[in-house]
């Protein structure tokens, strides 16, 4: 799987969006991005993947540049539950593992 | 998606002791995937427990110290051996092999059991 770096921190402020990215310059063609989130005292949850189109669902938007080599999370309204750790994946459509990376803990502040 | 409890929720141990961690899921599932946080850390992949036969084991981790069985398609159990102080982490149980409502092949994960051993 394509290594993954995100920074290591980000503040937020409620109501506001979130925009985390992730860079994947050596992803493949079949790798897709994927998203998980690991609230304090839970285990990661997933939030949303993509391969080459953006995506929404009800938890985030993501978008995927052109060339794939970087993608941002979106957080649209950001509130103080999704304070957590983001962890950008990428990986082939299997039904493996996962390895993650050291993610990006964002803290949303009132 | 797949529901996993996981007992204990968290523990406090003595120093060599051995202490089993169970994890069950309320529906048969696939892929079934142990991992351990330690403190401040992200999640390191420990092994993959395979249904009937042994389970395959992560660079830097081994059966003798991590033991764990896989009798059916719901459950398992990791045993962390001979402690010590340095296993102290948050050990959680994954699951995969299926799908969730957007069609992606996704993990899902435990609550985790946080261990503390003195």
């Amino acid at each position: 799987d394509a290594k993954t770096t995100q920074p290591p921190s980000m503040d937020c402020a409620e109501g506001r969006a979130a925009n985390l990215p992730c860079n994947h310059s050596t992803i493949s063609g079949n790798e897709y991005v994927y998203w998980y989130r690991q609230i304090h005292s839970q285990g990661p949850q997933y939030i949303i993947h993509g391969l080459k189109n953006n995506e929404t669902n009800e938890m985030a938007s993501l978008i995927i540049t052109e060339d794939r080599k970087s993608s941002t999370l979106i957080l649209p309204h950001a509130t103080l539950r999704d304070t957590a750790v983001y962890y950008c994946i990428v990986r082939i459509d299997s039904w493996g593992k996962l390895q993650f990376g050291a993610g990006t803990q964002v803290v949303v502040t009132p | 998606s797949a529901v996993i409890s996981q007992k204990p929720s968290r523990d406090i141990c003595q120093r060599g002791t051995s202490l089993t961690i169970q994890c069950q899921v309320d529906s048969q599932v696939t892929m079934m995937f142990w991992y351990r946080q330690q403190p401040g850390q992200s999640l390191t992949l420990i092994a993959t427990a395979n249904q009937g036969s042994e389970a395959t084991y992560e660079s830097g981790f081994v059966i003798d110290k991590f033991p764990i069985s896989r009798p059916n398609l719901t459950f398992s159990t990791l045993t962390v051996s001979n402690m010590s102080p340095e296993d102290s982490s948050i050990y959680l149980c994954s699951v995969g092999g299926h799908r969730g409502v957007s069609g992606a092949n996704v993990l899902t994960f435990g609550a985790g059991s946080r261990l503390t051993v003195l």
